[in-house]
């Protein structure tokens, strides 16, 4: 069974601050692992995703994530916080079969 | 650039009625997804759909809802006597492979049932 947690489901930071939203998963195979963004009454759409090649992925709008098997850790950040960025951010990791299994998602406000 | 749609963007319905949300997936996908959000909720995985037939479905996914591929373009999910606890957003997905591939998610339909 595959499961993600997402550590905070409220996360403020200035404009210009570090973001950094936190994902940790159980996954009893080598995972395929997504972030996803959520601007309000919108659908999904995907920022970056690990699939076992390069541990640093870069995604859309600046965003990154490190996969670190050893702290089954797959954290998103980004150096500087826009006002554009404030959404809603989920975490999924997926098996082979396309099935993805979601965290809870965290809520990220900028501040001016 | 290719995109997921769902039809109608908002259904409203009472309690013990059947509903179709609809979906018209990416062109040249080959696997399809149903996904509902309870307000507030994370997002949940109902379905996948694959050379019409359900390739998995969750516990979520009982005897009230169904899945068809009616046409070669159209991916429905139907819930046939729906509960309030039905009240949720769902969103269609499409892949080309399944795994490792980008899942493109429609923008959803809520659903309001009274």
């Amino acid at each position: 069974a595959q499961s993600v947690t997402q550590l905070g489901s409220h996360v403020s930071v200035s404009e210009g601050a570090l973001v950094l939203l936190r994902c940790n998963y159980s996954s009893s195979v080598p995972p395929y692992l997504f972030w996803y963004v959520q601007y309000p009454n919108q659908g999904l759409q995907l920022l970056l995703k690990y699939t076992s090649a390069a541990t640093l992925v870069k995604g859309i709008n600046g965003f990154e994530a490190e996969f670190k098997k050893s702290e089954t850790s797959f954290h998103l950040t980004k150096p500087s916080a826009h006002m554009s960025d404030a959404a809603e951010y989920f975490c999924a990791v997926s098996d082979w079969s396309g099935k993805s299994t979601f965290g809870d998602g965290t809520t990220l406000t900028v501040k001016p | 650039e290719p995109e997921v749609t769902q039809t109608p963007s908002h259904q409203v319905t009472q309690m013990g009625q059947e509903v179709i949300l609809r979906c018209v997936p990416i062109s040249n996908h080959l696997y399809f997804y149903w996904y509902r959000q309870i307000l507030g909720q994370k997002v949940e995985f109902l379905v996948s759909f694959y050379n019409n037939e359900i390739s998995e479905k969750s516990e979520i996914f009982d005897d009230q809802f169904s899945v068809e591929r009616p046409d070669g373009s159209n991916f429905t999910l139907k819930i046939r006597s729906t509960k309030l606890e039905d009240s949720a957003m769902y969103f269609c997905a499409s892949s080309y492979w399944t795994g490792a591939d980008t899942q493109y998610f429609g923008p959803g339909t809520r659903l309001t049932v009274l």
